[in-house]
């Protein structure tokens, strides 16, 4: 079964505004990951964050991670039409090569 | 930098027909996995490949074999393709140096796969 949970499973904004998306999971990690997929194509990683971090940003993303409420939210800042995807969540656990993956938020940016 | 190549891109079977889906990677990676993509369900993982020499089941293995070629390569086999298997089928690999379990996965762009 799938470890994660991304909501709401669709948004649809306009370009220039912020866009978040929140993931939920059901059993203690060790890492969280969030990989982006344009239509067509394969998943790209975007960020990694470890069960003992709490926020961490890169360029226009910042993802927060709360463990006791078993939780990350992605947000992206100042979105683009490029910014149209799908997102989706991913968990590691244990000692694990393994991810278990969300159904994923699709993304629309409004030009 | 080619990264993970899947082929073929699309293919459509008739039930029963068998079939290999081929994936290599020219990252130096020791993982590999393969999963499959049907709509609302994200990703499953079909099988993985931990290092060269070792493959075990993920979490929807029935019905799909694959073979570690070597450290470049990793196919997925549909013995008997029934319309179930209709899918889009990634295949990803990953670095593990050392112990480290803080590394993402690389994937390539996916087989599109239809079975009548």
């Amino acid at each position: 079964s799938q470890q994660g949970e991304e909501d709401p499973q669709a948004l649809s904004i306009q370009e220039g505004e912020n866009a978040t998306m929140n993931c939920s999971y059901k059993t203690s990690i060790n890492n969280l990951q969030w990989y982006r997929q344009n239509s067509g194509r394969g998943l790209v990683h975007l960020i990694l964050i470890r069960s003992n971090e709490r926020e961490k940003h890169s360029g226009r993303l910042r993802v927060t991670l709360d463990t006791s409420k078993k939780s990350s939210s992605l947000l992206i800042t100042a979105s683009r039409a490029a910014d149209t995807a799908s997102y989706f969540c991913a968990t590691g656990q244990g000692g694990d090569y393994k991810l278990s993956f969300g159904a994923g938020t699709t993304v629309t940016v409004r030009a | 930098n080619a990264g993970v190549t899947q082929t073929p891109k699309f293919q459509v079977l008739k039930t029963g027909q068998s079939m290999t889906l081929q994936c290599a990677q020219d990252m130096n990676h020791n993982s590999m996995y393969w999963y499959r993509q049907d709509p609302g369900m994200g990703l499953r993982l079909i099988y993985y490949s931990a290092s060269e020499g070792t493959t075990d089941k993920g979490e929807v293995p029935n019905g799909y074999n694959v073979s570690r070629l070597n450290k470049r390569e990793f196919s997925l086999r549909l013995e008997s393709a029934a319309p179930s298997q209709t899918s889009v089928y990634f295949c990803a690999s990953r670095s593990s140096p050392g112990t480290s379990i803080y590394q993402p996965q690389h994937f390539g762009d996916g087989t599109r796969l239809s079975i009548l």
